[in-house]
């Protein structure tokens, strides 16, 4: 069992659609994170909520908007999506910063975009 | 740019056997290095870690070693168990106060019985 828990599983949505994916983790894990992986690649970061704040955005398109209302959920807005912007997202935590503190991984949302 | 490279897409190796899985990295910043191990349909789990203030560093079945001067990692599975059949991704992060954490492109690993 994991325990960062990513909803939903998978996500089908056309390009017009509005969409959110919800992570959610209960280890008082103050650091989360958006990772987004595509097939036989690794995983790319997207984005880093440290304390509750944005610290990292690597440069994401405008169309995909974090969002951490507090420090166990984490949620990523989807909206006017690409094809190509089909992939696992998946969500992180770790206890403080990266460096020194692993991070869990959920088990991702897999979306495909139509 | 891939600056965590896993030159090895795919590795098997027969159980009971050592597994070996390799991994260079280009960016002289790195000093923290993690693995990383992935089921299908799960997330990503992490095994071990090492920092580059040491050069080997073992858990039970798992050690990774560092050979900073070759930019180069690896990770010993002794013995190989089936259940150690899984996607092995090698990780690396630049410094205390960086928060990115940059993957290699992974390495499929099966365990013949």
């Amino acid at each position: 069992d994991t325990e960062v828990t990513q909803t939903p599983k998978h996500l089908v949505m056309g390009m017009t659609n509005k969409k959110s994916l919800k992570c959610e983790q209960h280890m008082g894990h103050r650091a989360m994170y958006w990772y987004k992986q595509k097939a036989k690649k690794p995983p790319e970061l997207m984005f880093v909520y440290s304390y509750e704040k944005l610290s990292i955005n690597e440069s994401v398109p405008s169309r995909f908007s974090p969002e951490c209302p507090n420090s166990s959920l984490l949620n990523l807005h989807l909206h006017a999506l690409q094809p190509e912007d089909s992939a696992l997202y998946l969500c992180a935590s770790s206890q403080e910063r990266a460096y020194n503190s692993p991070l869990h991984f959920g088990n991702g949302t897999r979306l495909t975009v139509t | 740019d891939q600056q965590v490279k896993q030159n090895s897409p795919s590795l098997s190796v027969q159980e009971g056997r050592i597994s070996i899985l390799n991994c260079d990295y280009t960016n002289s910043m790195f000093d923290y290095f993690l693995w990383y191990k992935k089921y299908p349909a799960e997330g990503p789990t992490f095994l071990i870690s090492i920092s580059s203030i040491k050069d080997k560093n073992e858990d039970g079945r798992f050690t990774v070693f560092l050979n900073k001067s070759a930019k180069h990692l690896s990770l010993h599975i002794v013995p190989s168990q089936p259940g150690d059949s899984a996607v092995y991704f090698c990780a690396a992060i630049a410094g205390r106060g960086n928060e990115k954490l940059t993957f290699g492109t992974g390495t499929r690993l099966t365990i013949i019985p």
